[in-house]
């Protein structure tokens, strides 16, 4: 199977910008999906289709797509940004694979 | 409402059988294709199971394969997960999760999440 490969952490001041990276052999064939999860609740989507936002979730967080590569950008981070963040895509041999997910944290 | 809601978990010893049910409400389930995903405690997101909205097509992960079996009832907007043979690294939080579907597509990701529940296998 393959792997994605995920920061396991990543620190950034109020209103800066956290950038947090997925590697993977299967992007670019594959999209990338990214999930918020705060601690001791399920995971929300937050980014679909590499750099589409679903609908209640706020412009600041975007995503992009190079390569093998996705990355998940969150402009003008707040204190509630505080989470987990999974990257996620599937592949050709009917398997789903998340990254080992990225703690981020709001200093 | 739309919602998933997870039931069944509990503590079992190794070797041991349990069956988890997601109750879907608010959407309709029958046109959608459900997965199980799992964590374990302190880890990361581990896909485990898919089946699609019409029941022709289950997928597992390695790691479960041949011990858990996937089902629906969408007559009773129910998704079940059998687990076998469970062993201690099976301990985690289990979730069941909806394909994400757009524009009249769908790809295999997961845009509704219940909100889990705890199986514990231990002695």
């Amino acid at each position: 199977s393959y792997e994605l490969t995920q920061p396991p952490s990543v620190s950034v001041s109020p209103g800066q910008t956290a950038r947090i990276t997925c590697s993977g052999d299967v992007f670019p064939n594959q999209f990338g999906f990214w999930y918020q999860q705060k601690a001791g609740q399920a995971p929300v989507l937050v980014i679909y289709k590499d750099n589409e936002r679903p609908s209640g979730i706020p412009d600041r967080f975007s995503g992009s797509s190079s390569g093998t590569k996705v990355t998940l950008t969150i402009s003008e981070v707040q204190a509630e940004d505080e989470a987990d963040y999974y990257c996620q895509s599937s592949d050709s041999r009917n398997t789903v694979v998340f990254g080992g997910g990225t703690k981020l944290t709001v200093l | 409402e739309v919602q998933l809601v997870e039931s069944g978990g509990g503590l079992v010893q190794p070797g041991g059988s349990l069956r988890l049910s997601c109750a879907a409400s608010g959407f309709t389930f029958s046109q959608y294709s459900v997965n199980w995903v799992r964590q374990a405690p302190g880890k990361g997101l581990e896909w485990i199971s898919y089946i699609s909205s019409d029941s022709s097509f289950r997928y597992y992960a390695d790691s479960v394969k041949g011990r858990f079996t996937i089902s629906r009832d969408s007559g009773k907007n129910s998704l079940s997960l059998q687990m076998s043979r469970l062993r201690a690294e099976d301990t985690a939080v289990y979730y069941c999760a909806r394909d994400l579907c757009r524009s009249g597509s769908c790809y295999w990701a997961f845009d509704l999440w219940g909100q889990g529940t705890m199986v514990t296998v231990s002695p």
